[in-house]
């Protein structure tokens, strides 16, 4: 069945390092990519997103890339900073009316 | 500020006793959703709404039932809630079905005993 798979499951780093996120995706006619990221005890909120006509995006400290014949795409924030903890979720939006999740990582930024 | 907003944010039930779970946005959007997020797990999509038409997931408990009165408001009604169903439920809207952002609304912790 469609699937998405998210790595790692957890990820520390320090403060001002980069912290990337792996996600991929099964169903070849997915078609656009978001990223959510959810504080503790609050709700997810999109942070960036990528449609399958594009390879790249960027949005300040944060982007993302999507290679479709790897069926593959990331996430990756540089100069993270405390505030950036939290859990990120990837997802994709299949050919039909469905948005599957990835499980999800826990991202520590240590000051 | 246009937002998604649900009520009551905390439900303690008892096992077996049925609850209902309320969702309203005044994002016009066409789409409201249902999910189910357990703890240190991504959201389960329970069911949806595109305005009036009902799309239940394949593998969601017939336990889970819910209804949409009209754009505004979305319910979920657990019939016969079993400790297994103590978790966090979020609603979410979206313009579309497809390729558009989905906004989530705090969510409802729902404890069983």
């Amino acid at each position: 069945g469609e699937n998405v798979e998210q790595h790692p499951s957890t990820l520390s780093v320090q403060e001002g390092d980069s912290a990337v996120i792996k996600c991929t995706y099964s169903d070849s006619a997915s078609n656009y990519f978001p990223w959510y990221k959810q504080e503790l005890g609050k709700r997810p909120q999109l942070i960036i997103d990528i449609r399958s006509n594009v390879g790249e995006k960027k949005d300040q400290r944060i982007a993302v890339t999507l290679n479709k014949t790897a069926k593959h795409f990331s996430l990756h924030i540089t100069e993270t900073q405390p505030e950036d903890s939290a859990v990120y979720f990837c997802a994709a939006h299949t050919g039909g009316f469905k948005t599957i999740f990835g499980a999800g990582t826990r991202l520590f930024v240590k000051a | 500020d246009a937002m998604v907003i649900q009520n009551p944010r905390y439900q303690v039930t008892q096992f077996g006793k049925p609850v209902t779970l309320s969702c309203s946005q005044t994002l016009n959007h066409n789409v409201m959703y249902w999910y189910q997020q357990k703890s240190s797990q991504a959201p389960k999509l329970l069911f949806h709404y595109y305005d009036k038409d009902f799309n239940n997931e394949a593998d969601t408990p017939d336990n889970f039932q819910s209804r949409r009165p009209n754009t505004s408001f979305c319910f979920l009604d657990i019939r016969s809630p079993g400790l297994g169903d103590a978790a966090m439920y979020l609603c979410a809207t979206s313009r579309k079905t497809t390729g558009t952002e989905q906004f989530f609304g705090p969510g409802t912790r729902l404890t069983v005993l």
